[in-house]
């Protein structure tokens, strides 16, 4: 069964830094790319981020690149979001999602997990 | 940049049929795939149409997909409603040149 479960959430200041994770199992995880969807409260979904297989293809919303690092480790079957310089408007529920096709970049959602709360509030 | 406008809100009686539209703003609607996705109130997205009119097993055969290149759209039509149907629908597709992925805005479908 796959199964993503997201971490890392919590409330921060305006300015400061969280690191998001994402724990993969259930599947072959260096198969397929990641990618990150963010939903602000009482708000639509927002792409956020994602990432290739092989981390070679890796593409940020206007809205957070420069500020967003994705990143993931396949040996520990886990996806990361470096977050900086954060902003009240990026506070949001931080959904990871698995693609469907092997080995493509862009690809339907096929798995999401349950997401995990960014506060962002002095 | 393109984007994917979608009506705010849809209703219509239980037994009836209901089409939801995404009108892709510029570019072609059929250069990349669209998908539709399900999202119940305190729940995770779910698709329900994939790469443009292909269904997820366990999705009902109520729920078609459909793209339309006169009007630049892709149309997710639900026959035969129920109330669990309702929920909010989202439509997406991607910018393949700028490697990113665009989802529309929602459509709150209300089933009475």
């Amino acid at each position: 069964e796959v199964q993503l479960v997201e971490s890392g959430g919590g409330l921060v200041q305006p300015g400061r830094s969280l690191r998001l994770s994402c724990a993969a199992s259930g599947f072959t995880f260096d198969d397929y790319a990641m990618h990150w969807v963010r939903q602000a409260p009482g708000k639509g979904l927002e792409w956020v981020s994602g990432i290739s297989w092989n981390s070679g293809s890796i593409g940020y919303a206007d809205s957070v690149k420069g500020r967003f690092t994705i990143s993931r480790d396949n040996a520990k079957n886990s996806l990361y979001l470096q977050m900086n310089s954060l902003r009240a408007e990026d506070t949001a529920l931080y959904y990871c999602a698995k693609v469907s096709r092997f080995l493509e970049w862009l690809s339907w959602f096929d798995y999401w997990g349950q997401g995990t709360l960014v506060t962002v509030s002095s | 940049n393109f984007m994917l406008t979608q009506p705010h809100s849809v209703s219509e009686s239980p037994g009836k049929t209901v089409t939801i539209s995404c009108t892709r703003s510029s570019g072609s609607i059929a250069s990349n795939y669209v998908q539709w996705y399900q999202q119940r109130p305190g729940s995770a997205p779910t698709t329900v149409i994939y790469e443009d009119n292909q269904r997820p097993s366990g999705v009902p055969d109520r729920f078609s997909g459909s793209i339309d290149s006169s009007s630049n759209s892709a149309s997710l039509t639900i026959s035969g409603l129920k109330t669990e149907d309702e929920a909010d629908y989202y439509c997406q597709s991607y910018d393949s040149s700028n490697r990113r992925v665009v989802f529309g805005g929602g459509t709150k479908l209300t089933v009475l």
